[in-house]
């Protein structure tokens, strides 16, 4: 099977940095991806870590250990339209699985 | 924008009815992924179609059915819907080489059944 945990909620300054933490379990394992959700809206791709490391576009940042089973979103320069759920997702076995996501409320 | 339409927007059903669901995906695009996204079950990988192929089932009830045509784009059919159906409906695609991650979602169909 396949299970992805990450917190719930967090809350962050803008213009502070960020990092939501996303573990896994997953049979298979591929690869660890990062999307982006605003309310009402549809999950918009951000990232994709297959190999261990860190992956930078732009403000933010992707971080996979494959021996941990664990992997990271890092926003830097937080800005009030980061304000959004995010969502990490493995595949595997399946094609992909997503965890719960993480609501950030950035604050003034 | 990603791309990637569906229609119609909202659904408004009674229980016991049927519904279906269309997706075009973005030009190009040979796969179509159909999700289901609730309050209490997060997003939910239903099945998944490369080139009118069927290539992975997740957790698709019985009820509901989906195909994809020789044009790629692709109808979801709900049938002998209950209350507990009313959520959003993605599909998404991805490119013919990209990874299973990286996949681009269409607006969503909000279906509630009433």
């Amino acid at each position: 099977g396949q299970s992805l945990e990450q917190p719930s909620e967090v809350t962050a300054v803008e213009g502070a940095i960020v990092q939501i933490n996303c573990t896994y379990q997953t049979s298979g394992f591929y690869g660890l991806s990062w999307y982006q959700q605003h309310d009402g809206g549809a999950p918009t791709f951000l990232s994709y870590n297959a190999l261990d490391g860190l992956e930078e576009t732009g403000r933010f940042s992707s971080f996979l250990s494959r021996s941990d089973s664990y992997g990271y979103l890092l926003l830097q320069e937080l800005q009030m339209k980061d304000s959004a759920s995010y969502f990490c997702a493995s595949s595997g076995d399946t094609p992909l699985v997503f965890g719960k996501g993480t609501r950030l409320s950035v604050i003034a | 924008d990603s791309g990637v339409t569906q229609t119609p927007k909202h659904l408004i059903t009674a229980t016991g009815q049927r519904v279906t669901l269309r997706c075009s995906p973005r030009s190009g695009d040979l796969s179509v992924y159909w999700y289901q996204q609730s309050l209490d079950q997060g997003l939910q990988f239903l099945i998944h179609y490369y080139n009118g192929e069927e290539r992975a089932k997740g957790n698709i009830l019985e009820r509901f059915s989906a195909q994809q045509f020789p044009d790629l784009h692709s109808e979801l059919n709900l049938s002998s819907l209950e209350l507990g159906d009313s959520a959003l409906y993605f599909c998404a695609s991805s490119a013919p080489l990209a990874p299973y991650n990286e996949q681009f979602f269409g607006p969503g169909t909000r279906l509630t059944v009433l």
